[in-house]
């Protein structure tokens, strides 16, 4: 049954540091990997989707890497910024055609 | 635990009829539920958003007299495609947060629905 884990929970940075997040899955079998932000109270905005066939995904400030290999894909901010702050999360749809969910990294920049 | 429960997880319909996706939330009250769509190799896109006890708010573009949003109760939201067509087949999935353990986000397990 695949799984995923984001690590960490929570991360807080000053503003203008560039960080990572982490996106973890057990069964390497799958179609695409997906990364979201939430703000509070509103719906999920996709950012990047990663086809299996893909290695990396590349939108403004954000690039999204998927290593299928080692379970891994990791959201990268460039130069961050307090609009940032939300919750971040990962899906993946496995070979079940489910939408496995982790359970999200929630992101404080502070100015 | 909480947790959104939502079927059914695959359903086949016939062109022209309509379809029900049902979203509960379990050991939870969901006063707001989100609904998705995603179509093979696309991103996953907020349809509407739902509230207890008021209408839903579609996003642009998104019919409201063809998916049918009720959420009549803390613990039940549930999403009608009426007079569906092949184009409609996608994936639906639902998620709600709960507020009183701050707004952490929980997802239905998603329905396919195939029009035929």
């Amino acid at each position: 049954k695949q799984e995923v884990t984001q690590i960490p929970a929570a991360l807080s940075v000053p503003e203008g540091e560039n960080l990572v997040l982490n996106c973890s899955f057990t069964d390497s079998a799958i179609y695409n990997l997906q990364w979201f932000r939430q703000d509070p109270g509103k719906g999920l905005t996709s950012l990047l989707l990663i086809q299996s066939s893909q290695r990396e995904q590349t939108s403004g400030r954000l690039n999204a890497s998927l290593d299928k290999s080692s379970g891994r894909s990791t959201l990268y901010i460039a130069a961050s910024q307090p609009g940032d702050s939300a919750t971040y999360l990962c899906a993946a749809f496995d070979s079940n055609y489910q939408l496995i969910w982790g359970a999200g990294t929630k992101l404080i920049i502070k100015p | 635990g909480a947790v959104v429960s939502q079927h059914p997880s695959r359903v086949i319909c016939k062109s022209g009829t309509s379809v029900k996706i049902e979203c509960r939330s379990l050991d939870f009250q969901a006063t707001t539920m989100f609904w998705y769509r995603q179509f093979p190799k696309q991103s996953l896109m907020l349809m509407a958003t739902s509230n207890e006890g008021s209408k839903a708010t579609y996003e642009q573009g998104v019919e409201k007299d063809k998916f049918l949003i009720n959420h009549a109760s803390l613990t039940l939201s549930t999403l009608t495609v009426t007079s569906a067509h092949p184009e409609d087949s996608s994936f639906y999935i639902c998620s709600a947060p709960d507020r009183v353990s701050g707004n952490t986000i929980y997802f239905g397990e998603g329905s396919w629905l195939t029009v035929v």
